[in-house]
């Protein structure tokens, strides 16, 4: 069974601080992927990053990075001077790389609750 | 715009009405997804539809009852609805995939809000 796991129910910072939000997940497949998603008041959740299991690469874009190791089933993802628009929930998940039927089966954490004070 | 719509974005209703929650995606996908989101839980899924399909039902109480009339448009009717279904009910949908791996996220609505006095 897959699991993820984000310890961290709610941070709070001061604005331009850096924040880690941390994820560690568990599956048996040896192929899978893992997302971020930001879920703001208004409730949608918001794709951040698709990660495959293949690919160890971190990646940046602009403030966000994300770090995926492997050895320690850890996907996570850093904010570079938080700004207040940053505040949100943010969730990580774990997909099946494929299933019969065609359909996606993902996995999401609880959610951190972030809150970017000005 | 986020290409998936959900309506009402909220609901408030007495534990014996019947009311219908809708889901609309114009992303040419052909899966769709109910979650509910309750405080501090992880996204629960509910349903699922593949090609129009029901292929998941996660032990959901029979007082939800999903339909899927065409790729497009997913519905979720609620009837005896008990307090802890109050709740954010999350409508996602992605690219079926017989072949392949899934690569694409699933893309979410806003979610209708519902809380049952």
């Amino acid at each position: 069974a897959q699991k993820v796991t984000q310890a961290q129910t709610e941070i709070s910072v001061v604005e331009k601080e850096d924040v880690t939000l941390d994820c560690v997940y568990e599956t048996r497949d040896t192929t899978y992927y893992l997302f971020w998603y930001k879920q703001p008041p208004s409730g949608e959740l918001v794709f951040l990053i698709r990660r495959n299991s293949f690919d160890e690469q971190n990646e940046i874009s602009g403030r966000y990075s994300w770090n995926f190791q492997k050895s320690t089933s850890s996907f996570n993802f850093t904010i570079t001077a938080s700004q207040v628009v940053d505040s949100a929930v943010y969730f990580c998940a774990l997909s099946e790389a494929h299933r019969a039927g065609g359909y996606q089966k993902v996995t999401f954490g609880t959610g951190t609750k972030l809150q970017v004070i000005p | 715009e986020t290409g998936v719509t959900q309506t009402p974005r909220h609901l408030v209703m007495g534990m014996t009405n019947k009311k219908s929650l809708k889901c609309e995606q114009h992303l040419g996908h052909n899966a769709m997804y109910w979650y509910k989101q309750s405080a501090k839980k992880p996204l629960e899924l509910m349903f699922v539809y593949s090609l129009e399909e029901r292929v998941e039902n996660n032990s959901v109480p029979s007082r939800f009852s999903p339909e899927c009339p065409n790729s497009s448009h997913l519905f979720l009717h609620l009837h005896t609805l008990q307090p802890e279904d109050s709740a954010l009910y999350l409508c996602a949908s992605s690219p079926h995939r017989d072949r392949g791996f899934f690569n694409q996220p699933q893309h979410f609505g806003d979610g209708t809000r519902l809380s049952i006095l």
